[in-house]
């Protein structure tokens, strides 16, 4: 069965950076684009970045551009978000998702469990 | 973009139906047939209960329902059961390799 488990979280001040992983198992993860959605305490969910399956394309909400990157590693089934600048509203539940497509036109089927990022001084 | 419109809440008794709209534009919910409904209970990840506007993934009760309309998508639950009780979210691709979400919608199960 598909499995998607995101690690990496945790509280961060304002600037600093961290890394978001996403480990997949259950599923040819080579062949599918993947997301990142987030959702703030309370709020609803904030589709943030897609990458097409083999990493040739990446794309994100204008809130995140120049500040987080999307990558892959198809070798070891893990999607990545390297997140810089870090602002609080940034904090949220991070969850990695699997899109229904190969180049992620379809939207998310399968999400992880999430991990809650916090930045705060 | 700005985020697909829905109604904050929405109730039903045990048995009935209810309906939750997701309004958008012609740039993302009238513009494309990619639109999906999520089902979040409390503190759990979001789960895929529609797709393409009216399919339903293997494992999802024919008790769901989706729709579309120009640029107002909907989701209906027949039936309904006390597990139905939870958030739910529509999202629909936006062009540009962009995705939107709903502003969600509270189900309760009077």
């Amino acid at each position: 069965q598909v499995q998607l488990v995101e690690s990496g979280g945790g509280v961060v001040q304002p600037g600093r950076s961290l890394r978001l992983s996403c480990a997949a198992s259950g599923f040819t993860f080579s062949s599918y684009g993947m997301h990142w959605v987030r959702q703030a305490p309370g709020k609803g969910l904030e589709w943030v970045a897609l990458i097409w399956y083999d990493g040739g394309n990446k794309y994100n909400i204008d809130s995140v551009k120049g500040r987080f990157t999307i990558s892959r590693d198809n070798s070891k089934n893990t999607l990545y978000l390297q997140m810089n600048s870090l602002r609080a509203e940034d904090t949220a539940v991070y969850y990695c998702a699997k899109d229904r497509l190969i180049y992620g036109y379809g939207g998310p089927d399968y999400w992880g469990q999430g991990t809650l990022v916090t930045v705060s001084s | 973009q700005s985020a697909l419109t829905q109604p904050p809440s929405a109730s039903g008794s045990p048995g009935q139906s209810v309906t939750i709209s997701c309004t958008g534009t012609s740039s993302d919910v009238g513009g494309y047939n990619s639109v999906s409904w999520y089902q979040q209970h409390p503190g759990k990840a979001p789960k895929l209960m529609i797709y393409e506007v009216s399919k339903r993934p293997s494992g999802v009760p024919d008790r769901f329902s989706g729709s579309k309309s120009g640029n107002t998508a909907s989701l209906t639950v027949s039936g309904l059961q006390a597990e139905d009780e939870a958030d739910y979210y529509c999202s629909s691709y936006a062009g540009s390799n962009n995705y939107v979400f709903g502003t969600g919608t509270k189900v309760s199960v009077l």
